[in-house]
């Protein structure tokens, strides 16, 4: 298995309080992403990294940043969470974008 | 509509069926990614395709770039294979666009 952690695996917050979420990889891949999954809409792409201090935005970008200051980090922050951002979040990385990505086990995240 | 379709949303074979999922895209790709989601939640990447087709054990894809068309086949089904199979495109500009899944139990 590719060596993929996420912190943290779960988590209650309220609603307006700030929350990042930190995915570690150890496999020196280039590219790291994070997803958000929710019923009724499957995985969707919130922002990527292809590199350190480069990152785009994806599908669902709104109401979060992303940073990556090295290599093995990708850190999502939801600046002020609200009760739309409750979901599960997932972390994958590749080595290029279009080749195979590995997936984080996930963080589950509820806002009251 | 979503940009990835798949079908069926949920199957339910017995145990040494042959089994067909399948994922229909609208717009050209550069790479088609089958993924499996289990019980508990975790995601492995099954297969990344661009062209014709990639066998490893029982499992079996094929995409149609013409047709925009991919399949996913388990043969010889198992309990095992009980989980959510997801149809993932990805495109030029990095942006990776994911099917419902489909919802596959195979019954001993």
């Amino acid at each position: 298995d590719a060596g993929i952690t996420q912190s943290p695996r779960h988590k209650v917050t309220e609603t307006g309080t700030p929350v990042t979420l930190r995915c570690h990889q150890t496999e020196n891949h280039r590219y790291m992403y994070w997803y958000r999954q929710d019923p009724g809409h499957g995985l969707r792409l919130i922002h990527y990294s292809y590199g350190v201090k480069d990152t785009d935005k994806g599908e669902v970008s709104d109401g979060y940043s992303v940073s990556r200051s090295k290599t093995e980090d990708f850190l999502l922050t939801l600046e002020s969470a609200t009760s739309s951002q409750t979901s599960v979040y997932f972390c994958a990385i590749s080595e290029s974008p279009g080749q195979a990505q590995y997936f984080g086990p996930g963080t589950r995240l509820t806002v009251l | 509509k979503n940009e990835v379709e798949q079908s069926p949303q949920n199957l339910t074979a017995q145990e040494g069926e042959f089994i067909t999922i399948n994922c229909s895209y609208s717009v050209g790709i550069s790479a088609l990614h089958w993924l499996q989601q289990h019980p508990g939640g975790g995601i492995v990447s099954l297969f990344m395709l661009s062209s014709g087709k990639k066998k490893h054990g029982r499992l079996i894809a094929t995409i149609n770039i013409q047709e925009k068309h991919s399949s996913l086949h388990i043969t010889a089904s198992h309990p095992r294979d009980s989980a959510v199979y997801i149809c993932a495109v990805g495109y030029n500009n990095n942006d990776m666009r994911f099917g419902a899944g489909t919802r596959l139990t195979v019954k001993p």
